[in-house]
């Protein structure tokens, strides 16, 4: 059991520019959730899967956000046209097949929008 | 929606210390979960506690579900236990997303 993984670790990239993020959830953990987290505060949900299905979205996702999990393994969280404010934290969990089971996080994606 | 609150925002401590963190729900939850945040930003669970008393090494957590708070204590503090400390909870079985709260900064000075 390796944990989750992501990758890249750290992103800096140019107002306009399109970025993906991968996220590597624990072998056998079918939920996947996608969150974010700012400065000074603590993270927020953006969304979730139960294997390749996308069942919830944030309202903090806007149309320039795109996720997706094919084949129910790793799962990719898209970015288009970057804004400055979407510099954050971006950060991945996985939990196993039952609703309140432990999250697991991953070491989260640093993204800087310059 | 539920109100996650963490108490104190901050706190320093000297090494060798014993501390209380506090979180305060405004609902029922289905799941409470505490994170130590290190410096480089990796989340690390501490406990699964939505009820109950929990102990691990010099720290235990206890969850008082009726009167919507769990308090985590941290024992004979060190310099590794610096870092912020949240509280989640998973509210009306919402498809298990964590509702975090803002945090606990906690700095231990050797």
């Amino acid at each position: 059991d390796t944990g989750v993984s992501q990758d890249p670790r750290h992103k800096i990239t140019k107002r306009g520019q399109n970025v993906t993020f991968r996220c590597d959830p624990i072998s056998e953990h079918n939920r996947l959730y996608w969150y974010r987290q700012t400065l000074g505060q603590g993270p927020e949900f953006l969304t979730y899967f139960q294997n390749e299905a996308q069942l919830e979205k944030s309202r903090l996702l806007s149309d320039r956000f795109s996720a997706e999990r094919p084949k129910g393994s790793f799962s990719t969280l898209e970015i288009q046209r970057t804004e400055q404010g979407d510099s954050a934290m971006y950060l991945c969990a996985s939990s196993p097949r039952e609703l309140l089971e432990t999250q697991y996080f991953g070491p989260g994606t640093r993204l800087l929008v310059l | 929606g539920i109100q996650v609150e963490q108490s104190p925002p901050d706190l320093i401590l000297q090494e060798g210390a014993n501390s209380t963190l506090r979180c305060n729900f405004s609902d029922s939850v289905n799941n409470l979960q505490w994170f130590h945040q290190n410096p480089w930003g990796q989340l690390i669970n501490l406990f699964y506690i939505p009820s109950g008393t929990k102990q691990n090494g010099r720290l235990s957590a206890t969850t008082v579900a009726t009167e919507r708070y769990s308090l985590l204590y941290i024992s004979s503090s060190q310099t590794t236990d610096s870092g912020v400390y949240f509280c989640a909870v998973v509210w009306n079985n919402q498809g298990g997303k964590l509702i975090f709260g803002q945090g606990t900064e906690l700095s231990v000075k050797p």
